[in-house]
């Protein structure tokens, strides 16, 4: 079957310090990757997207990585800040790229 | 630049009773998708119109949900009759083009169904 699996613990770092979050998912070829922000309340807002034929993307303190031989993308979050905690989602489009999947998500707490 | 707008933040029903989404997407998107979300769940699709075309409501459950967007802008999701599982958060959001690299999300609905 199909899933996609993120980490359903919470992950607690200190500021300053650099947070990885995964995304493993099995029986999909997606054509690309995508992380997502949630806060409470709020829907998910887009951070970073990672095709398939790319292994690494960065945009300010964060970086992607897609390994599609390991299924896996790792997403991190350097010289973090309390302002990052929130729920992270990866989503992976699939379907020809019509149809986005979302995995569980994970909640970053970053402690001062 | 508006985002997409959602009405109410939430809404109480007691079960048996019919309860409406309405979505704004932001304009020039085509394409609107509605989603619900469990708690400690990511969302799931339900409905994907183009323009005013349903293409995928392959996971919307047919018997109770609806969906329409007449005019291909705005858009309306109904439950009836609600049931306790509907609880959940309802989420509209909009992307330019299917398949379009992101989608912008509204707030959300939170629903509870007593």
């Amino acid at each position: 079957s199909q899933k996609i699996e993120q980490n359903s613990e919470a992950l607690n770092i200190q500021e300053g310090k650099t947070a990885t979050l995964t995304c493993n998912y099995t029986n999909y070829s997606p054509a690309y990757l995508q992380w997502y922000r949630q806060d409470p309340g709020r829907g998910p807002v887009f951070l970073l997207l990672i095709r398939e034929n790319e292994k690494e993307k960065r945009k300010e303190r964060l970086k992607v990585t897609f390994d599609t031989t390991l299924k896996q993308s790792l997403f991190h979050i350097t010289a973090s800040q309390p302002a990052d905690s929130a729920t992270y989602l990866c989503a992976l489009m699939t379907g020809g790229g019509n149809k986005l999947t979302f995995g569980t998500g994970t909640q970053l707490k970053v402690e001062l | 630049e508006a985002g997409v707008v959602q009405s109410s933040r939430y809404k109480i029903i007691e079960k048996k009773q019919p309860v409406a989404f309405w979505c704004n997407p932001i304009s020039g998107h085509n394409t609107l998708y509605w989603y619900r979300q469990n708690l400690g769940q990511g969302p799931e699709l339900l409905i994907r119109y183009e323009n005013e075309e349903a293409v995928d409501d392959s996971q919307l459950p047919k018997d109770r949900f609806s969906a329409e967007r007449l005019k291909g802008v705005d858009s309306t999701l109904k439950i009836q009759p609600a049931e306790l599982g509907d609880s959940a958060v309802y989420l509209c959001a909009s992307s330019f083009i299917t398949g379009g690299e992101t989608q912008y999300f509204g707030p959300g609905t939170r629903l509870l169904v007593l």
